[in-house]
């Protein structure tokens, strides 16, 4: 059985700090790795993507992924309060899926 | 670009009535579309791959019967909660893929969070 997982928090940073979320997946097989943020009542909206080792940065958004360890993270640099959400992490596990397997998320929540 | 709307955003009905929700996508042609379900405090739950112009794919658990998938078009997906029941309540989320540009992700829908008393 494919699984995500993630701490599910509450992960409390004060605004300006660095909030690291981090993800673990079963899979090795897995090709595409996604962030997602969903705030209170909301549908989830893409953050980042990241599909190959290493970093991937985008404005105070990084995305790392390491394959040997199954594991991709997210960092969030300068965290303002309106970044207080629930962050989900998916996986695409490939073999020609298109679905994406969801971890529980974490709820993060910057403190002004 | 990649736009997908939800109708109805929510809706409230009584147990044993059948509920439409329909998925659209706006400015992309979506081969395959996806229904979630969210529960409180809950992940996401996929219950379906909706692919045009076939049967859906159903999860593992998701009764095929109770939720009615229908993709009669590159833009829209319907689901139908059928004999819904308290249970059913829940948030229904949908999903396309648009894939022009080479791009693999999911696009969301804004929700319908469905209320059955």
């Amino acid at each position: 059985q494919k699984e995500v997982e993630q701490n599910s928090g509450p992960l409390s940073v004060p605004e300006g700090a660095i909030a690291s979320l981090n993800c673990t997946y079963s899979d090795r097989g897995s090709q595409s790795f996604f962030w997602y943020r969903q705030y209170s009542g909301k549908s989830p909206e893409l953050i980042m993507f990241i599909y190959s080792n290493g970093d991937k940065e985008d404005g105070r958004f990084t995305a790392q992924l390491n394959k040997a360890s199954q594991y991709v993270s997210l960092l969030i640099r300068d965290s303002q309060p309106s970044d207080s959400a629930t962050y989900l992490c998916a996986v695409r596990y490939g073999g020609g899926s298109e679905k994406l397997v969801f971890g529980k998320g974490t709820k993060l929540t910057v403190n002004p | 670009g990649a736009v997908v709307s939800q109708h109805p955003s929510w809706v409230i009905c009584k147990s044993g009535t059948s509920v439409k929700i329909e998925c659209r996508s706006l400015d992309f042609q979506a081969t395959t579309m996806f229904w979630y379900r969210q529960f409180p405090k809950q992940s996401l739950m996929l219950m379906a791959t909706s692919n045009e112009g076939s049967k859906a794919t159903y999860e593992q658990g998701v009764e095929k019967d109770k939720f009615l998938i229908n993709h009669a078009s590159l833009t829209l997906s319907t689901l139908t909660v059928t004999s819904a029941h308290p249970e059913d309540s829940s948030f229904y989320i949908c999903s396309a893929r648009d894939t022009s540009g080479g791009r693999q992700w999911q696009f969301f829908g804004p929700g319908t969070r469905l209320t059955v008393l």
